[in-house]
């Protein structure tokens, strides 16, 4: 096992519907992450929070809302999604230097959400 | 956005040959890693090069740098079915603070 655990594995929702999915991480790492990955495109960062603060929020649509309450445990809320927003949504850990920036330790991720909107 | 482009996007080879996939990037960086993700399961961590070192090894795998030309090579010696999957770089961003952004990967299919 990886060391972070993501569910559900998979997910079909309507574009109605609000879902959430669930990330832990069982490392100590102080930074945490949401990646969408859909086909045929590279990794794109969603978020990023340093010691349960966000510290990145990559453009993402209001409609996926983050959530952090301590640095084991982040969330992904999902609230009125639309088709193009299935996808493989992968959270990461990393054990990031105190005091800097920057957040380009090795990334420890999960197996993913696979999610289908319909 | 994206930061690394590998190159090729697929590489077919049959088990025992060396399998060599190439990255460029368009940005200086403080360090660039390597993934690997099989289908359907997460990316997993394979190495990590700084930008002040040209070559890097680890097992089977061969990493090198050159940032005069951004660019990166992984190479898998004496490849096996088990090695097929999909294998990323990633770089830092220096947009908007330090952040790993991958690129689109190259699919790597051993036969056996």
């Amino acid at each position: 096992e990886t060391g972070v655990t993501q569910t559900p594995r998979h997910l079909v929702m309507g574009m109605t519907n609000k879902k959430s999915l669930k990330c832990e991480q069982h490392l100590g790492h102080n930074a945490m992450y949401w990646y969408k990955q859909s086909a045929k495109k590279p990794l794109e960062l969603m978020f990023v929070y340093s010691l349960e603060e966000r510290v990145e929020n990559n453009s993402v649509p209001s409609r996926f809302s983050p959530e952090c309450p301590n640095s084991s445990h982040l969330f992904l809320h999902l609230h009125t999604l639309q088709p193009e927003d299935s996808a493989l949504y992968l959270c990461a850990s990393s054990q990031e230097p105190l005091g800097l920036s920057t957040y380009n330790s090795p990334l420890h991720f999960g197996n993913g959400t696979r999610l289908t909107v319909t | 956005s994206q930061q690394g482009e590998e190159d090729p996007q697929a590489l077919s080879i049959q088990e025992g040959e060396n399998a060599t996939m190439n990255c460029s990037y368009k940005t200086s960086i403080n360090n660039l890693q390597w993934y690997r993700q099989n289908s359907g399961r997460g990316l997993v961590h394979l190495i990590l090069i700084r930008s002040n070192e040209r070559e890097k090894h680890s097992g089977r795998l061969r990493v090198t740098l050159d940032t005069s030309k951004k660019s990166s090579s992984l190479l898998i010696t004496a490849s096996r079915a088990a090695d097929t999957a999909s294998y990323f770089c990633a770089t830092d961003s220096r947009t908007g603070g330090f952040k790993t952004i991958f690129g689109a990967g190259t699919r790597l299919f051993v036969k056996a």
